[in-house]
């Protein structure tokens, strides 16, 4: 099986930047993806990690180590826009493509 | 434009009833997925669809029921036998299941179940 763990809240300043981890303990590992997700809306996709290291894409940055079970989501120049719910998924070996999501953590940016 | 749709975006039943909720996709994706998401939790798999006339029991399958008799619809039943079924739907495709970036999930924008 697969277990994912993330903070529940976070609370960050506008312009600031934010870190958010994630780790998790898997019988096999085939990427991990970070989504965000507005209130009452549907997650959209962030990024995707599969080898070690640091992933840019703008102001977000997404990281792996696969040896510590461990990943974090990096916001950079915070804006109110991104005051959401960050997802986690796993995908682990399984032949659905399925993935395990952690519960969420949601970000609160503050004036 | 290429995309995720569900319908509707609300939708109410009395207690004992089924539903069907809608999921239509023309990305051209093998693969469909259905998710329940209840208030500050994650998503929870319920059926997968990896090709046409077959599909999986995710993690909460029971009292749920899908079909795949097109490549672009994956509707989900929500039966009388499912006791909590109040929550957010979403449904999500991908290119395939081989493994890689291409197979990321993308998702439909959900279908709020409230039973009365």
């Amino acid at each position: 099986g697969q277990n994912i763990d993330q903070p529940t809240e976070m609370t960050a300043t506008e312009g600031a930047i934010v870190q958010i981890n994630c780790t998790y303990q898997t019988s096999g590992f085939n990427g991990l993806f970070w989504y965000q997700q507005h209130a009452g809306e549907a997650p959209t996709f962030l990024s995707y990690n599969v080898l070690d290291g640091l992933e840019e894409k703008g102001r977000f940055s997404s990281f792996l180590s696969r040896s510590k079970g461990y990943s974090y989501l990096l916001l950079k120049e915070l804006q109110m826009k991104d005051s959401a719910s960050y997802l986690c998924a796993v995908r682990g070996h399984n032949a659905g493509n399925m993935l395990t999501f952690g519960g969420g953590t949601r970000l609160m940016v503050k004036p | 434009d290429g995309g995720i749709t569900q319908s509707p975006k609300y939708l109410f039943r009395k207690e004992g009833q089924n539903v069907t909720l809608s999921c239509e996709q023309n990305l051209n994706h093998d693969a469909m997925y259905w998710y329940r998401q209840d208030p500050g939790q994650g998503l929870r798999l319920i059926y997968y669809s990896q090709i046409v006339n077959d599909f999986q029991k995710g993690d909460i399958a029971e009292g749920y029921s899908v079909s795949r008799e097109k490549k672009e619809s994956f509707p989900l039943t929500v039966t009388s036998a499912q006791k909590n079924p109040t929550a957010f739907y979403l449904c999500a495709s991908s290119g395939s299941s081989g493994g890689s970036r291409g197979d990321t999930q993308y998702f439909g924008p959900g279908t709020r179940l409230t039973v009365l």
